[in-house]
């Protein structure tokens, strides 16, 4: 059963617009999210993170929001740039550090210019 | 910055033969991860090490072993290898307990002919 799920497999945005990536989860004891990209043939790079007691963080073009109640989080990129066309997952941790992700099966972002 | 090194990034073996893949995580990372990645899947993970020890078991199968040496790099051990374990498996490396975020290797893709 899959705890982590990303609904949308593919998103297309125009270039300069706002990209929005979501991601969903079923286990309340999830309580460090965080978004990891991936090129073809590149291990997944990571982005941006948010812990439980945040409801939202900012890092330059990248806001994560975290809806607890809702179980739900967001990446909201703008402007949208061709660069980031890659694949995103989100990806959950229980508890602390030290303790292994769980990851959602991606989407797939493409900005076209 | 160095990143975590893995070797090879590419294998090619038949089936019921064995591999090793061999990860270096960043310079002072205690901790070291494995995840498989499926055609079309999301990292699933597999075994994680803290300071020379076991410290989570996920769904590796029983014909893997891997463990951390002294140097804290890693090596999975593959036996008896089936059609189904091609795949990227991926090394993540982070820095003792209180850190959430993991980062990863390039990948190593194995094919089981």
């Amino acid at each position: 059963d899959q705890q982590v799920k990303q609904n949308s497999p593919s998103l297309s945005v125009q270039e300069g617009r706002i990209s929005i990536l979501n991601c969903d989860y079923t286990n309340s004891m999830f309580d460090y999210f965080l978004w990891y990209k991936k090129y073809p043939a590149e291990g997944p790079t990571f982005l941006i993170s948010i812990s439980s007691i945040k409801d939202k963080n900012e890092d330059g073009r990248f806001t994560v929001f975290l809806n607890k109640s809702a179980k739900h989080l967001s990446l909201h990129i703008v402007p949208s740039q061709p660069g980031d066309s890659a694949v995103y997952f989100c990806a959950l941790l229980r508890n602390s550090g030290n303790t292994p992700l769980v990851f959602g099966k991606g989407t797939r972002l493409s900005v076209i210019a | 910055a160095a990143g975590v090194i893995q070797s090879p990034r590419h294998l090619i073996k038949e089936k019921r033969e064995t591999a090793t893949l061999k990860c270096y995580p960043i310079p002072r990372h205690d901790t070291v991860y494995w995840y498989q990645q499926g055609p079309g899947q999301d990292p699933q993970f597999l075994i994680s090490f803290y300071e020379k020890m076991q410290s989570d078991k996920g769904s590796i199968p029983d014909r893997f072993s891997a463990q951390q040496f002294s140097d804290y790099h890693s090596e999975l051990n593959m036996s008896s290898l089936e059609l189904g374990d091609s795949a990227l498996y991926f090394c993540a490396s982070s820095s003792g307990v209180s850190s959430y975020e993991q980062y990863f290797g390039p990948g190593t893709r194995l094919t089981v002919t």
